[in-house]
């Protein structure tokens, strides 16, 4: 079946700008992670969705950072005013309650800011 | 706050050789330990968690709270193991995931 899927899948914007990164879960799963990873470290958390909630986001850095799962399923994280410390690679997974924490990675969107 | 530490940026060894990938967590009730793995231009992917104590392409990791490791280990060495390795935990079902900052596994001929 299909994965994780992560749309654009690079993204190139001036200092300033608004950015949209969207995330498509596996069909059926409840759970999705944004995790933002930085060159040459690991994954770093964001925010997690239990369906439509959003139970965790304390991995925000900044007001500017945002992230919805309107229908339980696609989510969208926002990025206003980018800067150039938020070039990243973000990454979203997902996983099932039966899958005893198993996450399943998107290919990631590379986000850099000029 | 919970840490991961993986000492080793890059680990190169020769084909056949054993492998031994560290990882390090800060203690804090029972962890839940993972590796992933992510080989050259595909996503990151599970290779094996400590709950299943299971080998998965020759690899195994034992956790050790005495040490608070969960070293990765495999007796001889393919080509095909090169790849980026990052030791992770979770707290909880479902639940959001620490990373170390990887270590490269360049095995050569």
């Amino acid at each position: 079946g299909a994965g994780v899927s992560q749309s654009p899948r690079y993204k190139v914007a001036k200092r300033g700008q608004d950015v949209a990164l969207r995330c498509d879960p596996i069909s059926g799963h409840v759970s999705l992670f944004w995790y933002q990873q930085a060159l040459g470290q690991g994954p770093e958390f964001l925010t997690y969705f239990q369906n439509e909630a959003q139970l965790d986001k304390s991995g925000l850095p900044s007001d500017r950072f945002f992230a919805e799962r309107p229908e339980g399923s696609v989510s969208t994280l926002k990025i206003q005013r980018t800067q150039q410390e938020d070039s990243a690679v973000y990454l979203c997974a997902s996983s099932s309650f039966h899958s005893y924490n198993e996450q399943f990675f998107g290919p990631g969107t590379r986000l850099t800011v000029l | 706050a919970q840490r991961v530490t993986q000492p080793e940026k890059l680990l190169s060894v020769f084909k056949g050789a054993p492998v031994e990938l560290k990882c390090n967590y800060s203690y804090s009730g029972s962890p839940e330990l993972f590796w992933y793995v992510q080989y050259s231009r595909q996503r990151l992917q599970l290779l094996l968690r400590h709950i299943s104590r299971e080998s998965i392409k020759g690899f195994t990791a034992d956790l050790n709270k005495g040490e608070t490791s969960f070293h990765l280990k495999k007796p001889f060495a393919q080509e095909e193991d090169s790849a980026m390795y990052y030791c992770a935990r979770g707290t909880g079902t479902a639940s959001k995931l620490t990373f170390g900052t990887g270590t490269r596994l360049q095995v050569t001929l």
